[in-house]
């Protein structure tokens, strides 16, 4: 079991839909970032919350929106997205510095019709 | 800019034998280097770091890596390779200046047959 729990693990969706994907963690970890990762690839950062402000936004288009409600809680707000977005989205959480490891959820398999 | 990087794409041992999964990295200033596994279907793993202090470092699953400053790698390794550590790893480098972005290899597919 992670100590980060992410929902829904699966979602099809099509490109005019709207959804979210949830992100919990209850360790105290301060900073949270949500990752897209393709098969076999690397995690590509695509935010960073750092006690609950936006710290790092890595050009993501706006069909992405993520939001922070409070230390424990991320979202990632999905609107038109296009069939290229299909992919596993990975939250990760960690304590404020730089130098602690960052601890993954499951992810959500995301599929774009 | 930094990087990292892992040369093989996959490596292929028998149980029983040691492994090592290789990484180098480039960066300005002192590294903070991650290993990472990932099973199918699952999220990633933290296994171990190195931050300061003694070059060898102990991590989760028997695992160890060696930190060489002259030589910018932080190898993974283990003595005796299970089945059950076959999966998909990531080596990982931050920096003090570079607040929450890991930058991650490309990955290291570790097969280890019975």
């Amino acid at each position: 079991d992670t100590e980060v729990t992410q929902t829904p693990k699966h979602l099809v969706m099509g490109m005019t839909n709207k959804k979210s994907l949830k992100c919990e963690q209850h360790m105290g970890h301060r900073a949270m970032y949500w990752y897209k990762q393709k098969a076999k690839k690397p995690p590509e950062l695509m935010f960073v919350y750092s006690y609950e402000k936006l710290s790092i936004n890595e050009s993501v288009p706006s069909r992405f929106s993520p939001e922070c409600p409070n230390s424990s809680l991320l979202n990632l707000h999905l609107h038109a997205l296009q069939p290229e977005d299909s992919a596993l989205y990975l939250c990760a959480s960690s304590r404020d510095s730089t130098n602690q490891p960052q601890h993954f959820g499951d992810g959500t398999r995301l599929s774009i019709l | 800019a930094q990087s990292v990087a892992q040369p093989e794409d996959q490596v292929n041992v028998a149980e029983g034998n040691p492994l090592t999964v290789k990484c180098t990295y480039s960066v300005s200033g002192n590294p903070y280097l991650f290993w990472y596994v990932q099973y199918p279907n699952r999220g990633l793993q933290f296994l171990l770091k190195y931050i300061t202090g003694d070059n060898l470092v102990k991590g989760s699953y028997g695992f160890e890596a060696e930190f060489n400053k002259s030589q910018t790698s932080f190898h993974l390794k283990k003595p005796s390779a299970l089945v059950s550590d076959s999966a998909l790893y990531f080596c990982a480098v931050n920096t003090p200046s570079n607040t929450g972005k890991l930058i991650f290899g490309q990955g290291t597919t570790l097969q280890v047959k019975p």
